[in-house]
């Protein structure tokens, strides 16, 4: 079975300040892996995802991430923190039936 | 074009009254997803459906949830006899086809609150 790990229920980090929040899977097959942004009050919006083509996937708003598959790692990162970035980040692995398999979520604090 | 909707966008029931919520997909979109998101249990599936298949339903809590989708298109959750750990937010997602690269489109969702 699928699982995904979010280390880090808040990060903290400055405006200006690299961003890097962090996610770990568990799949026995190949996975594709979603990284799913959400404001409050709203629904989530896909930052990104990985689908076995390119390591490095870019995705909006300045963001990408790095599949690892010998780290079984999906980090997500941003050179330089906005303040429009606060808010909670959540990593997830798609099932065989399709399904989304969601870490426990990120909320990230962007300090002026 | 729209993307997915959700109504009510809030809902306060009573301990024991059943609730509706309703599902407006993206058109065209033939995978339908509900999902709850709670404090303690975080972001977890409840149903899904694809087409004209039967739908995958092993993520409801107990026999007092339901859903379905009529003509392929809108989908109504219900929830009877509702129950204080009930309150959540309730997601929907649609997603084109079933395949395996495409994302799902997430609606706003309903916050229910159970007193």
């Amino acid at each position: 079975a699928q699982s995904v790990t979010q280390l880090g229920s808040h990060v903290s980090v400055s405006e200006g300040a690299l961003v890097l929040l962090r996610c770990n899977y568990s799949s026995s097959v190949p996975p594709y892996l979603f990284w799913y942004v959400q404001y409050p009050n709203q629904g989530l919006q896909l930052l990104l995802k990985y689908t076995s083509a390119a390591t490095l996937v870019k995705g909006i708003n300045g963001f990408e991430a790095e599949f690892k598959k010998s780290e079984t790692s999906f980090h997500l990162t941003k050179p330089s923190a906005h303040m429009s970035d606060a808010a909670e980040y959540f990593c997830a692995v798609q099932d065989s039936s399709y399904k989304l398999i969601f870490g426990s979520g990120t909320r990230l604090l962007v300090r002026p | 074009g729209a993307g997915v909707s959700q109504s009510p966008s809030n809902k306060v029931t009573e301990k024991g009254k059943d609730v509706e919520l309703r599902c407006d997909p993206i058109s065209g979109h033939t995978a339908l997803y509900w999902y709850r998101q709670s404090l303690g249990q975080g972001l977890e599936f409840l149903i899904y459906f694809q087409g004209n298949s039967a739908p995958d339903k092993s993520g409801l809590p107990s026999d007092r949830f339901s859903a379905e989708r009529t003509g392929g298109s809108v989908s109504t959750l219900t929830i009877q006899r509702t129950q204080q750990e009930d309150s959540a937010v309730y997601l929907c997602a649609s997603r084109r086809e079933v395949v395996a690269t495409y994302e799902q489109y997430f609606g706003p969702g309903t916050r229910l609150t159970v007193t």
